[in-house]
C-alpha cells in the first residue's frame, strides 16, 4: 500500500481563487511529520508547510494551511487567494517515527493557475 | 543562509561513464540526504549523512552508487558504470537535528544517460 496518496494529477484554479489539494497517509507510528514541498518547473523543492502529528492545530504559513485531520489520515494543503506564480506541482511528504527519517513522497499534484 | 547548492546542475553522459555529483549543505545543518527523482514521481530516498557518517542507505542505492561526507560538511554522490535508467534528477536536502526537522532541499542534478 502506498503511504502517501495524492489523487489528484492535476488541479485548475483562478486566479485570487483558494484550491485544496489533497493528501492521505498511511502510518501505524503515532510519532511523525507531514510537510508539504512545492517543485517549480526549474527542479528545486521548496518547502511550504509542516504539521506534527501531536499539534493540536491546524499549520499554518501565509497563505497556505494544512487542513490536519487525524482520524482520517488526511493532510490536504489549502492556498487562499491564488497567485501566477503557484502554478507548480506539489508534493506531500511523510516522515514516520522520530526526526532522523527520510521523507516519503506522494506523486504530486500539479496546480495551474489562470489569469 | 545562502541555501543548499548543487553541482552540476546538469549532465548528460554516455552509458558506462562514471559521474560525481556534489552537494553543499546549509552551513550549520549536520544531516545531508540524497533522493532520486524520476518524471512524474516523487523524490525516493536513497541515503543520508549525520555529520560524517553515512547512517542509512536505501535499497535503491545499488553498488554502483557511492556517497561521501569526508568532513561533514559537502556530499558527493559517484554513480559508476552508468546506465540508462540511472537517468534522474539527483536531489540533495539538508537539515538540522529537532523534533520538527524539516529539510531543505537543494535545486538538483539533472543526469541525462545517453
Amino acid at each position: 500500500a502506498q503511504k502517501i496518496t495524492q489523487t489528484q494529477p492535476g488541479m485548475f484554479v483562478q486566479e485570487k481563487e483558494a484550491v485544496t489539494l489533497d493528501c492521505t497517509y498511511d502510518t501505524s507510528d503515532q510519532s511523525y511529520g507531514l510537510f508539504w514541498y512545492k517543485q517549480p518547473s526549474s527542479g528545486e523543492m521548496i518547502f511550504l508547510i509542516y504539521q506534527g502529528s501531536y499539534d493540536e492545530q491546524n499549520a499554518t504559513e501565509g497563505r497556505y494551511s494544512l487542513n490536519f485531520q487525524k482520524a482520517r489520515k488526511s493532510a490536504n494543503l489549502v492556498i487562499s487567494a491564488s497567485q501566477l506564480g503557484d502554478s507548480a506541482m506539489y508534493f506531500c511528504a511523510m516522515r514516520e517515527g522520530q526526526a532522523g527519517t527520510a521523507l516519503i513522497f506522494g506523486k504530486g499534484t500539479t496546480l495551474s493557475v489562470s489569469s | 543562509d545562502t541555501g543548499v547548492s548543487q553541482d552540476p546542475r546538469h549532465k548528460i553522459t554516455k552509458r558506462g561513464q562514471n559521474v560525481t555529483f556534489r552537494c553543499d549543505p546549509i552551513s550549520e545543518h549536520n544531516r545531508l540526504y540524497w533522493y532520486r527523482q524520476t518524471l512524474g514521481q516523487g523524490p525516493e530516498f536513497l541515503t543520508y549523512f549525520q555529520n560524517e557518517a553515512q547512517l542509512e542507505k536505501s535499497r535503491l542505492l545499488s553498488d554502483r552508487f557511492s556517497a561521501e561526507r569526508p568532513k561533514g560538511s559537502f556530499s558527493t554522490l559517484e554513480i559508476q558504470r552508468t546506465e540508462q535508467g540511472d537517468s534522474a534528477m539527483y536531489l540533495c536536502a539538508s537539515s538540522i537535528f529537532t523534533d520538527r526537522e524539516t529539510q531543505y532541499f537543494g535545486p538538483g542534478t539533472r543526469l541525462l544517460v545517453l
